[in-house]
């Protein structure tokens, strides 16, 4: 069964800093990778979408994706409160996305 | 980035009433639209997932007769909770993938509250 892990958190960090989310991946074969953003009591919100080896920057997030060691992350510099909420990674397998739980970030002030 | 629009963002029905919740891409065609729920604290689940013009599929153990799924255009599908009980309130959230950049975009979600 192809799954998405991530860390449910929460993860904890303070205002300013760098946060830093992981997420691993089952399907040695998917190709695209997606960042999405959930607050409480909405509907996920794209972040950054990732489908090559490397980095990928927009604005103070970075996405990075290591497909020999199928992981995918996310940094958010320059963390604010308004950051906090959880992240969900999802991957796409054979024209489905598999999600992740999700981990939850607070950005304490 | 492309618009989901959903409606009604919020209904409150009584017990064994059908409700049906509208899910449309506003600039962009949609082949695939994806239903999901989300109860509480927990993470999204997949329904079902929904091709313009053939027949949903629906995840194990998520009755189709109970939820009707309908995407009779590129950019409309509708799920339709028949004979609701208190047990389906719930979050539930569309998406639909753009079929030119493969990725998928969150409608703003309804809020049923079966009574």
């Amino acid at each position: 069964q192809k799954e998405v892990e991530q860390n449910s958190g929460p993860l904890s960090v303070p205002e300013g800093a760098i946060a830093s989310l992981n997420c691993t991946y089952s399907d040695r074969v998917s190709q695209s990778f997606f960042w999405y953003r959930q607050y409480s009591g909405k509907s996920p919100e794209l972040i950054m979408s990732i489908y090559s080896n490397g980095d990928k920057e927009d604005g103070r997030f970075t996405a990075q994706l290591n497909k020999a060691s199928q992981y995918v992350s996310l940094l958010i510099r320059d963390s604010q409160p308004s950051d906090s909420a959880t992240y969900l990674c999802a991957v796409r397998s054979n024209y489905q996305l598999i999600w992740g739980a999700g981990t939850k970030l607070i950005i304490k002030p | 980035g492309a618009v989901v629009s959903q409606h009604p963002s919020r209904v409150i029905c009584k017990s064994g009433t059908s409700v049906k919740i509208e899910c449309r891409s506003l600039d962009f065609q949609a082949t695939t639209m994806f239903w999901y729920r989300q109860f509480p604290k927990q993470s999204l689940m997949l329904m079902a997932t929904s091709n313009e013009g053939s027949k949903a599929t629906y995840e194990q153990g998520v009755e189709k007769d109970k939820f009707l799924i309908n995407h009779a255009s590129l950019t409309l599908s509708t799920l339709t909770v028949t004979s609701a009980h208190p047990e389906d309130s719930s979050f539930y959230i569309c998406s639909a993938r753009d079929f030119s950049s493969e990725t998928q975009y969150f409608g703003p979600g309804t809020r049923l509250l079966v009574l």
